[in-house]
């Protein structure tokens, strides 16, 4: 069964500074990988997804994310944070190889932004 | 604004009660999703209906049920309701079941229903 590993339930940045929020997945076939973001008292929603087409996937809001086989790894960035960023970030997974679409969420990181 | 909505945004009830959450999908999607989310367990997958059937279940309690229409919105029925029931209820919906990009894989989540049981 695949499953998602989010290094670190809190990350702190200043404005300005790179943001890195790192995950790691677990999967028995070829995964289908998603950043989903949630504000405060909102529902989910995509950031970016990897579908195998392209290693380093660009995504809303000046988001990117790269996809590393060798290191099971789908680590999100951006260059310079902006305080509207602040907030949780879940990293997901899906085994489309398989037909199995419903995703499994890491157990999100939450990304603070200090002036 | 996803195009998935949710009702109601918010329902407080007592323990041994029976709810129902209602979830309308973007126009054109066929599959609806049902997700929970509490601090303890995090975002967990339920249930998945496409065009009206079941395809795939999760974590789901059988004291929960789920239902597709066909006008394609769909119903999370939650009874004897318990405390540790209390979470934030997602639905979100997508073209397809399965299959690659081209299928519209990505799943659109709405507000959720946040649920208090006392």
């Amino acid at each position: 069964a695949q499953s998602v590993t989010q290094l670190g339930s809190h990350v702190s940045v200043s404005e300005g500074a790179l943001v890195l929020l790192r995950c790691n997945y677990s999967s028995s076939v070829p995964p289908y990988l998603f950043w989903y973001v949630q504000y405060p008292n909102q529902g989910l929603q995509l950031l970016l997804k990897y579908t195998s087409a392209a290693t380093l996937v660009k995504g809303i809001n000046g988001f990117e994310a790269e996809f590393k086989k060798s290191e099971t790894s789908f680590h999100l960035t951006k260059p310079s944070a902006h305080m509207s960023d602040a907030a949780e970030y879940f990293c997901a997974v899906s085994d489309l190889g398989s037909g199995n679409t419903p995703l499994v969420f890491g157990k999100g990181t939450r990304l603070s932004v200090i002036a | 604004d996803s195009g998935v909505t949710q009702t109601p945004k918010h329902l407080i009830t007592a323990t041994g009660q029976r709810v129902t959450l209602r979830c309308s999908p973007r126009s054109g999607d066929l599959s609806v999703y049902w997700y929970q989310q509490s601090l303890d367990q995090g975002l967990q997958f339920l249930i998945q209906y496409y065009n009206g059937e079941e395809r795939a279940k999760g974590n789901i309690l059988e004291r929960f049920s789920a239902q597709q229409f066909p006008d394609l919105h769909s119903e999370l029925n939650l009874s004897s309701l318990e405390l540790g029931d209390s979470a934030l209820y997602f639905c979100a919906s997508s073209v397809g079941a399965s299959g690659g990009a081209k299928a519209g894989y990505e799943q659109y989540f709405g507000p959720g229903t946040r649920l208090t049981v006392t």
